[in-house]
């Protein structure tokens, strides 16, 4: 299985403060993936990396920001939380088949009050 | 745009066999993947599908049919451990991953 850890697990901050979870993986994926996943709505992309400093948006990107200065490292910051950010938050790198399968990350319990 | 279909619900007795379906209308089609999600748990792979046809792995089986856009995830001898929600994810023109919602299974003794 691909080594894919995030931090912290479970976070609980104000409305108005910023906030960045961090994801680190170890088996050299080029692609990294940040998700949230909300009751009914599955897995939505957040924002994806294909490269050190090569970032695109995903489907639900405002509000989020994101960086890559390692292979390894992919960072999520949320600017200024939001009650509407609760969620649960997944990294996740693609390699495997095809290289597209995805490992993912434990998650992070995400509440904003 | 990109969709994928699957049931938001199931309920199946432990022993017996269920079928989830999953349908798909993507950009393009470059692999179709099932994923198990316990509550509280990430994902984790479960099968991969390219080529038409049945692939199988133990308890679970996985079909696809191209042409009509269509895979299902076959659990067989349900064990209460299934319980669990299912992805179907397909990967599109660009080798982006598409997400379904997920089908929660329930698995009554």
């Amino acid at each position: 299985d691909a080594g894919i850890t995030q931090s912290p697990r479970h976070k609980v901050t104000e409305t108005g403060t910023p906030v960045t979870l961090r994801c680190h993986q170890t088996e050299n994926h080029r692609y990294m993936y940040w998700y949230r996943q909300d009751p009914g709505h599955g897995l939505r992309l957040i924002h994806y990396s294909y490269g050190v400093k090569d970032t695109d948006k995903g489907e639900v990107s405002d509000g989020y920001s994101v960086s890559r200065s390692k292979t390894e490292d992919f960072l999520l910051t949320l600017e200024s939380a939001t009650s509407s950010q609760t969620s649960v938050y997944f990294c996740a790198s693609t390699g495997g088949i095809s290289d597209t399968e995805a490992f993912f990350g434990q998650g992070t319990r995400l509440t904003v009050v | 745009g990109q969709n994928i279909d699957q049931p938001t619900e199931m309920t199946a007795t432990e022993g017996a066999i269920v079928q989830i379906n999953c349908t798909y209308q993507t950009s393009g089609f470059n692999g179709l993947f099932w994923y198990q999600q316990h509550a509280g748990e990430a994902p984790t792979f479960l099968s991969y599908n390219v080529l038409d046809g049945l692939e199988e792995k133990g308890r679970f089986s996985s079909f696809l049919s191209r042409s009509k856009g269509y895979s299902y995830l076959l659990l067989k001898e349900l064990q209460m451990k299934d319980s669990a929600s299912y992805l179907c994810a397909v990967t599109d023109s660009n080798y982006q991953l598409i997400w379904g919602a997920g089908t929660k299974l329930i698995i009554k003794p």
